[in-house]
C-alpha cells in the first residue's frame, strides 16, 4: 500500500538547521510529485512548494525561498526538506504529500519541528 | 497575493446536510483550479476527500460530494455523522502554485 513515512520530531535552537525526510513506498517514487505543507500550532495548512521527483526541480511558494530547500534521493525513494537559520516562528508540523495530475492523495504523518532556545 | 476563503465555522445536526464553500480572490472557481478537499482531525494528518472538484477517492464516504456552486468550490455532506466533526480545507491551483483556504471548523451538534 502507498505510504509516506516521515522522520521523527526535532527540537532545535534558533539559528540551527533541520532536515526532514519523507520516505515513500508502495508506488513508483518518480511518478508522483512531492508537495510540502506547513502547519503552525493551532493554525491552518500552508503550501510550501513542491519538487518534481523525475527531474529534481523544486518550486517554492512565496515566503519559502532562501532558507528552505527541497531535495531527493531517488535511490531510496525519499524526499527531504531542509530548513536553515531556524527561527522560533518555524515551529510547526511539516507534512509531505504526493501528487499526480492535481490529485493530492496521500500524506505523511507529519514531523513536528520545535525551535526554542 | 491570492486568498482562498472558507467559512471559519459551521454547525450541523447529526443526519443533516451542510455545504462548505471555497472562494478565490481572483474570481470564480472553475475546474481549472482543480479543487481538492481535505478533512483534518486533531493530531492527525489531513485526509484527502475530493480532487478535481468532484472526484472522490476510493475511501471517501458516499455522503461527501464535491461540486462547483455559484462561482465557488463546494463540499456537501449529506446525512452528517458525529465522526464528521473536523476541520475541512480546500486547496486551489494557480498556474504552478497551490493555495489552501483557511479551513472550516465543522461542529456536529
Amino acid at each position: 500500500q502507498v505510504q509516506l513515512v516521515q522522520s521523527g520530531s526535532e527540537l532545535k535552537k534558533p539559528g540551527a538547521s533541520v532536515k526532514v525526510s519523507c520516505k515513500a513506498s508502495g508506488y513508483t517514487f518518480t511518478s508522483y510529485a512531492v508537495n510540502w505543507v506547513r502547519q503552525a500550532p493551532g493554525q491552518g495548512l500552508e503550501w510550501m512548494g513542491w519538487i518534481n521527483t523525475y527531474t529534481g526541480n523544486p518550486t517554492y511558494a512565496q515566503g519559502f525561498t532562501g532558507r528552505f530547500v527541497f531535495s531527493l534521493d531517488t535511490s531510496v525513494s525519499t524526499a527531504y526538506l531542509q530548513i536553515s537559520s531556524l527561527k522560533t516562528e518555524d515551529t510547526a508540523v511539516y507534512y509531505c504529500a504526493r501528487e499526480q495530475s492535481a490529485d493530492i492523495d496521500s500524506w505523511g504523518q507529519g514531523t513536528l519541528v520545535t525551535v526554542s532556545s | 497575493q491570492t486568498v482562498v476563503t472558507q467559512e471559519p465555522s459551521l454547525t450541523v445536526s447529526p443526519g443533516g446536510t451542510v455545504t462548505l464553500t471555497c472562494a478565490s480572490s481572483t474570481g470564480a472557481v472553475t475546474n481549472g483550479y482543480y479543487p481538492n478537499w481535505f478533512q483534518q482531525k486533531p493530531g492527525q494528518a489531513p485526509r484527502p476527500l475530493i480532487f478535481g472538484a468532484s472526484n472522490k477517492h476510493s475511501w471517501t464516504p458516499a455522503r461527501f460530494s464535491g461540486s462547483l456552486l455559484g462561482g465557488k468550490a463546494a463540499l456537501t455532506l449529506s446525512g452528517v455523522q458525529p465522526e464528521d466533526e473536523a476541520e475541512y480545507y480546500c486547496l486551489l491551483y494557480y498556474s504552478g502554485a497551490w493555495v489552501f483556504g483557511g479551513g472550516t471548523k465543522l461542529a456536529v451538534l
